[in-house]
């Protein structure tokens, strides 16, 4: 199985950036996925990193290192409109009967202050 | 164009009754799977369709749950004899391939008084 982890919360200034870390273990990495889901709406998809390194993708990105199990999400110029929940996911190969699924952490919930 | 829609959005139902909930996935797209959140929790995976091979059932977490796709388009997932744990939103999300993006839809808030 696997086994995610992510803070429960974390608050950062209007403006500012911030860093949102996510562990992992798993058996048969086959990717990380970052998804922002604000209070009573569907998770939408952020990023996707299959390989190390860092994608970036506006105030977003996001960074992996395979060796460490250990990914972040960094926001920058911080919007109070990213207050969110900010989901890690990981697939897994081996996972289910060959399917894809993804299996989630708890999520980090994110309070933006002015 | 149109995202993966749900529906009911809500839906309050007594323990022991059965319940419909319904998928509607971005089209052409071939794989889908069903979620389940309960509050406090991380997203749980339930059950996965890919055009028309066995679905995974993996997930369901007892036999009062089954879903079903028809025509590799439109998805229901029932739960049967509900119990108040089984309280939560439950999310649907479509890929265009199985090893692609996934992308969810609003949910249905089921509640089990």
């Amino acid at each position: 199985g696997q086994n995610i982890d992510q803070p429960t919360e974390m608050t950062a200034t209007e403006g500012a950036i911030v860093q949102i870390n996510c562990t992992y273990q798993t058996s048969g990495f086959n990717g990380l996925f970052w998804y922002q889901q604000h209070a009573g709406e569907a998770p939408t998809f952020l990023s996707y990193n299959v390989l190390d390194g860092l994608e970036e993708k506006g105030r977003f990105s996001s960074f992996l290192s395979r060796s460490k199990g250990y990914s972040y999400l960094l926001l920058k110029e911080l919007q109070m409109k990213d207050s969110a929940s900010y989901l890690c996911a990981v697939r897994d190969r081996f996972s289910g009967a060959g399917s894809y699924q993804l299996t989630f952490g708890k999520g980090t919930k994110l309070s933006v202050i002015p | 164009g149109a995202g993966v829609s749900q529906s009911p959005s809500n839906k309050v139902t007594e323990k022991g009754k059965d319940v419909e909930l319904r998928c509607d996935p971005i089209s052409g797209h071939t794989a889908l799977y069903w979620y389940r959140q309960s509050l406090g929790q991380g997203l749980e995976f339930l059950i996965y369709f890919q055009g028309n091979s066995a679905p995974d059932k993996s997930g369901l977490p007892s036999d009062r749950f089954s879903a079903e796709r028809t025509g590799g388009s439109v998805s229901t997932l029932t739960i049967q004899r509900t119990q108040q744990e089984d309280s939560a939103v439950y999310l649907c999300a479509s890929s265009l391939l199985a090893e692609e993006t996934q992308y969810f839809g609003p949910g249905t808030r089921l509640l089990v008084l």
